[in-house]
């Protein structure tokens, strides 16, 4: 089955510059890649997402990118702020209709003021 | 703003014992979830359910069982809790891709 695997655990990054979170992917069928923010205890939140038929999609501050060859697909936040400090996940799933979401361990991000 | 409602926020009982979480969505998706997050903060999805029928089930142990009365509402029951059951249980709902989760539920089992 899929395996998603998230390379950062944590990162710290000073206020005003860029984070990159890096996940990769096992299954060449996953085609719809989200990411989730999760604020301490709180549930998960959508932030974006990136299908497999486009290799870039930005909303505001948040750039994702899918390299399908490599497997490979990144979170770019840039600008960062303060509020921007969460565990951030990304997944991985088959196209619409398939229920299960194969998610990373999870990116614990520090902004530093 | 939420939309997933999850009761109770926390529970602490004791091994053996069952225990019982709410789940209920106002956003009118016909799909509900489970997942299970560790100490780790690793998701596991457990169940989903889309218009009150069972369309994934992963493997939990048999203790864990689902039960939806209508496609708002999607209920966890857990017979005699184990310790490694501890952990934080979030259920979801979804239209097609995007998941709306709730705030979760913390067990602690002692």
């Amino acid at each position: 089955g899929e395996k998603v695997e998230q390379h950062e655990s944590t990162l710290s990054v000073r206020e005003g510059d860029s984070a990159v979170i890096n996940c990769t992917y096992t299954d060449t069928a996953s085609s719809y890649f989200p990411w989730y923010k999760q604020e301490a205890g709180k549930g998960l939140h959508f932030v974006i997402d990136i299908r497999s038929n486009v290799d870039r999609k930005q909303s505001q501050r948040l750039i994702v990118l899918l390299d399908k060859k490599a497997k490979r697909f990144s979170l770019h936040i840039t600008a960062t702020q303060p509020e921007d400090s969460a565990i951030y996940f990304c997944a991985a799933s088959l196209n619409t209709g398939n229920y299960k979401y194969v998610f990373g361990a999870g990116t614990r991000l520090k902004v530093i003021a | 703003e939420t939309a997933v409602f999850q009761t109770p926020n926390y529970h602490v009982t004791q091994v053996g014992n069952e225990v019982s979480f709410n789940c209920k969505q106002t956003l009118g998706h016909d799909t509900m979830y489970w997942y299970k997050q560790d100490s780790k903060k690793l998701l596991k999805i457990m169940f989903s359910y889309n218009n009150k029928q069972l369309i994934v089930n992963e493997t939990v142990p048999r203790r864990f069982s689902p039960q939806s009365s209508d496609k708002a509402h999607l209920n966890l029951r857990i017979k005699s809790v184990e310790p490694e059951d501890s952990a934080v249980y979030l259920c979801a709902s979804s239209p097609q891709n995007t998941l709306y989760f709730g705030a979760g539920t913390r067990l602690s089992v002692l």
